[in-house]
Formats: structure tokens, C-alpha cells, sequence
């Protein structure tokens, strides 16, 4: 099956340093997320992504996160200035479609990031 | 507003036996219904799900039936192996909301013990 790739699996940074979370989505996909999930909390969605324009975006996501499309297959998520309350997993996803509620996500194995 | 809650792990269960994750949910509409599960080291991948009331979404032995009646999608697996152990989430996806803004809950996690 085909799988959607995140790198790194691990990411150390300082608070108040910039980062970039990368991720491969699957080829064919139209649509890219961003999820996180805090240790021991819910996988919370951030954003959402379509035709190089954010979708919706919840209010977690404020104005230190940016996302991108750069190139044909890369999806980033950059988080402008880190904050301790950062530190979480976060997952990226993409689906072809997004017309009905019950299309499926393909997730990323995530980037744990770690604010210190 | 919409919520998932599943319970709290880790689940510890022997080789064989039977396995139950219980998953409730509110939403404004109706949902479709989501069971993803995470192998140590890997994503999110897609388990099971169900889209409407009484439908039942069975995968890899497991089964889950969309409970309108007492808004749960509980997952059930009558004989659980050590390959089963990983972490379970349920999730939901409302369309009156979002078609993508899934609502996970907090992921239960499973030991099983040969």
C-alpha cells in the first residue's frame, strides 16, 4: 500500500527556534493535513490543505505555523518560533478526495518534536 | 461540539482472549466512524469503519458496530494476538463540520501477552 512519509521521526530544538517538519504525501493525493497529538491527549487536527491553500485550520494553528507545498511532492509545517507547549507528535496525512466524510486518511508515521 | 471518548489503556490481555475498546461519541450530525490503529514505529492506519447506524465494519478480526442509540462504535476482537498489540484510536469524521477535520480520541493502548 502506498505510504505517506515523514522526516524526521525525531526532532530536538530550542524554544524560540524555527522548524520545519517535512513530509512526502502520496502521489495521487489532493489533500494534506497536518495533525498533532500532545502525550497523553487527543490527535488533534491543525490544518488542512488543498489547490496550495490552506482549507480550515483549527485554533491551535495560529500565526507561528505555516505550511507549504514548495514542490510537486513535499508538504512542510513550519513552526516560526517553538514553544514549549510544541512538544508533541505531529502527523502529517493526505487523502485523494474530500467530497464525503468517509474518505480515508492515509497518515505518516509523525515527527515527534521535542522543545527544550 | 463534537468529541470522541474511548478508554483509558493500557490494556493488558493474554494470547486469546477477548477484547473490547469502548468508543463514544458526540456529534452534531452523522458521522461516519473510525477505527485507526498505530503499530509501534509506523502511521495511523485504517482499521475498520462504519458510515451509517447498525452498519458494522470488520477488519483483521475485528468488528465494530455503529450504535446510534448509545452513540458507540466499540471495538471488539474475539481472539487477540501478540501481532495485535499497538495503540487504538477511534475517530470520527462529522460532515456538518468538515469532511477531513477527523476528532480522535486519546488512543487506548494494548499489551498482548504470549
Amino acid at each position: 500500500e502506498p505510504e505517506v512519509t515523514q522526516t524526521p521521526s525525531h526532532q530536538v530544538t530550542q524554544m524560540g527556534q524555527e522548524v520545519i517538519l517535512r513530509c512526502v504525501p502520496i502521489s495521487n493525493h489532493l489533500y494534506f493535513y497536518w495533525y498533532r497529538q500532545i502525550l497523553g491527549q487527543k490527535v488533534e487536527f491543525l490544518v488542512s490543505f488543498y489547490n496550495n491553500e490552506i482549507s480550515e485550520k483549527s485554533e491551535i494553528f495560529d500565526d507561528q505555523f505555516s505550511v507549504e507545498r514548495p514542490d510537486g511532492s513535499n508538504f512542510t509545517l513550519k513552526i516560526r518560533s517553538t514553544k514549549l507547549e510544541d512538544s508533541a507528535m505531529y502527523f502529517c496525512a493526505s487523502s485523494a478526495l474530500s467530497t464525503t466524510s468517509n474518505e480515508k486518511l492515509f497518515f505518516g508515521s509523525g515527527t515527534q518534536l521535542s522543545v527544550l | 461540539g463534537n468529541s470522541v471518548t474511548q478508554m483509558e489503556g493500557p490494556v493488558t490481555l493474554s494470547e486469546e482472549a477477548f477484547l473490547t475498546i469502548n468508543c463514544t461519541y458526540t456529534a452534531t450530525g452523522y458521522p461516519s466512524l473510525f477505527w485507526y490503529v498505530q503499530y509501534p514505529g509506523e502511521g495511523l492506519q485504517l482499521l475498520l469503519k462504519a458510515t451509517k447506524a447498525d452498519d458494522k465494519g470488520s477488519n483483521k478480526g475485528f468488528e465494530a458496530t455503529y450504535r446510534k442509540e448509545t452513540t458507540s462504535f466499540h471495538l471488539e476482537k474475539g481472539s487477540v494476538q501478540v501481532s495485535d498489540s499497538a495503540v487504538y484510536f477511534c475517530a470520527l469524521s462529522d460532515p456538518l463540520t468538515g469532511t477531513y477535520k477527523y476528532i480522535f480520541g486519546t488512543g487506548t493502548r494494548l499489551k498482548v501477552l504470549a
